[in-house]
């Protein structure tokens, strides 16, 4: 029930491709999904977030896509660039004062010039 | 102008010895973590202070005690460490939101990268 499922592992895409990082969750008390991003050697930082009243949400290149009734969400890197190679993260949290955050396993994002 | 900051960077030391790792965050929040993230990358919450009380602790050996002597910093005390506890430890911080009964967005430091020989 706390768990948060990412897929896949590693991704690998070429320059200007659609980047597609998916996750899966089961706890229906969750009403925050987070992505971060983390360069090596740095922590990782909040790169753009959703609530489940919303099906998208897009921020440049950076779209979250939320699918309520299946309990998914994916992060979609348009147009992905060489600078966007870091692991990236999904996470979610139910309303609570201890903001407790569980994150999905990660993927390392490879982007290829 | 660092945010969320930490030391040591990096963190050497043989088994069973004791260590401490220092946080301070000077964004005015009043909630700090430390998370763990292991050879995987797999990051997961150890403890979470509010304005100076535990309010996460998490399913972690009692040889890790946290201590926050004010809101602005939390810092992780390992006794006896062990080789499993090499891993990248880090604080992170975020400002409640009592309108909204939870927390805003979590900010990361670099993280203390800690070796067990």
């Amino acid at each position: 029930q706390q768990q948060v499922k990412q897929s896949p592992q590693s991704l690998i895409v070429q320059k200007g491709g659609i980047s597609i990082i998916n996750c899966a969750y089961e706890n229906t008390a969750f009403d925050y999904f987070p992505w971060y991003q983390q360069f090596p050697g740095k922590g990782p930082a909040l790169l753009i977030a959703i609530r489940p009243d919303v099906s998208e949400k897009k921020e440049g290149r950076f779209t979250i896509s939320f699918n309520k009734s299946a309990k998914q969400f994916s992060l979609h890197i348009m147009d992905s660039q060489p600078g966007d190679s870091a692991t990236y993260f999904c996470a979610a949290r139910r309303s609570s004062n201890t903001g407790k955050l569980i994150f999905g396993q990660g993927t390392t994002l490879q982007v290829k010039p | 102008d660092t945010a969320v900051s930490q030391t040591p960077k990096y963190l050497v030391t043989q088994m069973g010895n004791d260590k401490s790792i220092k946080c301070e965050q000077n964004l005015g929040h009043d909630t700090m973590y430390w998370y763990k993230q292991d050879s995987k990358k797999f990051l997961k919450i150890m403890f979470s202070y509010n304005n100076k009380e535990l309010i996460i602790n998490e399913t972690v050996p009692n040889r890790f005690s946290p201590k926050s002597p004010d809101k602005a910093h939390l810092n992780l005390h390992i006794n006896s460490l062990e080789l499993g506890d090499s891993a990248v430890y880090f604080c992170a911080s975020s400002q409640a939101s009592r309108l909204a009964g939870t927390q805003e967005t979590q900010y990361f430091g670099p993280g203390t990268r800690l070796l067990v020989l």
